[in-house]
């Protein structure tokens, strides 16, 4: 069985730009989650999105946002780049979201802004 | 009452020896504990994990020790191998809530 895969693995924008990332999900998985990874702020959870609706949603801004299609393969999209957001984007797919069910993750898109 | 906090921040173990990781948290709702095992350039892998109504659960070298009531739990690693070497997450989670992360733990095992 695959796993999570994300694309773009690496890349490189400017301050202002705007970027979409993308992530499928383990066949089968209706899950799908996002996280920014940085040396200073650790995991810090995005959004999930379940059968193509947002269900949960962490505290960053208006700039980050995602949406799932309904083969469960999901986007995110991050407006306004500034050199913040430079960070791995790691996304994570589980079969329903409920707790007990193992996140699998794919191995991120390094996002770096110039 | 969201967070997990994690301790130590480095570990620096010899071939062989037991690495131990500790994890603390405040919200009595969480049900399900994950350790994950990132290595650079990847993404974290699911190592082991644990529910609250069991108190240690072991797959190979790696166990998860889990106090309810002291509201922690840890990881052990028995006979730890330079292969080991990695960072390790503990994270909680609750009904369909987000998974919650601790900071991290840099292992390196000496040879």
């Amino acid at each position: 069985k695959a796993g999570v895969t994300q694309t773009p693995r690496y890349l490189i924008k400017t301050r202002g730009q705007q970027v979409t990332l993308s992530c499928s999900p383990i066949s089968g998985h209706r899950s799908v989650s996002w996280y920014q990874q940085t040396p200073g702020q650790g995991l810090q959870f995005l959004f999930e999105y379940f059968s193509e609706t947002q269900r949960n949603k962490g505290n960053f801004p208006g700039r980050f946002s995602g949406r799932q299609f309904s083969n469960s393969r999901s986007e995110m999209n991050v407006s306004t780049l500034e050199l913040g957001d430079s960070a791995l984007y790691l996304c994570a797919s589980r079969l329903t979201g409920e707790s007990n069910q193992p996140q699998h993750f794919g191995d991120g898109t390094r996002l770096s802004i110039l | 009452q969201q967070q997990v906090k994690q301790s130590p921040q480095s570990l620096i173990v010899q071939k062989g020896g037991i690495s131990i990781i500790n994890c603390a948290y405040e919200n009595t709702a969480f049900d399900y504990f994950p350790w994950y095992q990132q290595f650079p350039g990847k993404g974290p892998a699911l190592l082991i994990a644990i529910r609250p109504d069991v108190s240690e659960k072991k797959e190979g070298r790696f166990t998860i020790s889990f106090n309810k009531s002291a509201k922690q739990f840890s990881l052990h690693i028995m006979d730890s191998q330079p292969g080991d070497s990695a960072t390790y997450f503990c994270a909680a989670s609750w009904g369909f809530q987000k998974l919650v992360f601790g900071t991290g733990t840099r292992l390196l095992v000496s040879p």
